[in-house]
């Protein structure tokens, strides 16, 4: 079947460090990744989004590559900043229009 | 501006009430959703409807309902069934299908008391 596996947080970092938080998935085929953000007590926002292999989804600095070959979406930033502060869900769809989640990685960034 | 709105909030309600969250978007959305996230558990689909008048059971349906009267409208009942109620409640929407993303309302927190 289809699923997700992120990496577990937190992650702590400085400002301005450079940011990775791995993610791959499981799917027969050609499906969609996404990666999500979820503010404190508030619902889940689009971050970026690839829909086919070698794309490269972008957002507000954040950057992720669908890698078919290892079946990876790791979401990457050169830059944080405090405001970045936030869980972080990658997710696919696939052919059965149901998006399936990872667990969320927090993410603290540190001033 | 459109968007999916959720409401209350906030919901508390003594064991063995059934309480209905609501869910309302104005996106011209045909598919519609609902998802209960649990502190490290991430999201599970409760139910979700692709159309008016019809609705499938997610992986976790046991002890909520739904209907899908409107097309806007999406409401999620937690019956006193649901031996764990207390979480918080996601819904979501979608134009063309799942493969461009959700659209998400900013969720109810339920506790039951």
């Amino acid at each position: 079947g289809n699923s997700v596996t992120q990496m577990e947080g937190p992650v702590t970092l400085s400002e301005e460090a450079f940011l990775t938080i791995n993610c791959t998935y499981t799917a027969t085929g050609y499906p969609s990744l996404f990666w999500y953000v979820q503010y404190p007590g508030e619902g889940l926002q689009l971050l970026l989004k690839a829909t086919k292999a070698d794309d490269k989804g972008s957002n507000k600095g954040f950057e992720a590559t669908y890698r078919k070959e290892t079946t990876s979406f790791h979401l990457e930033k050169g830059s944080v900043q405090v405001s970045d502060s936030a869980v972080y869900f990658c997710a696919l769809s696939n052919r059965d229009d149901k998006i399936i989640f990872g667990k969320g990685t927090r993410l603290h960034i540190l001033p | 501006d459109g968007g999916i709105t959720q409401s209350p909030k906030y919901l508390f309600r003594k064991e063995g009430q059934n309480v209905t969250l609501s869910c309302e978007q104005n996106l011209n959305h045909d598919a519609m959703y609902w998802y209960r996230q649990d502190p490290g558990q991430g999201l599970r689909l409760i139910y979700y409807s692709q159309i008016v008048n019809d609705f499938q059971k997610g992986d976790i349906a046991e002890g909520y309902s739904v209907s899908r009267e409107k097309k806007e409208s999406f409401p999620l009942t937690v019956t006193s069934a649901q031996k764990n109620p207390t979480a918080f409640y996601l819904c979501a929407s979608s134009l063309q299908g799942a493969r461009l993303g959700y659209t998400f309302g900013s969720g109810t927190r339920l506790t039951v008391v």
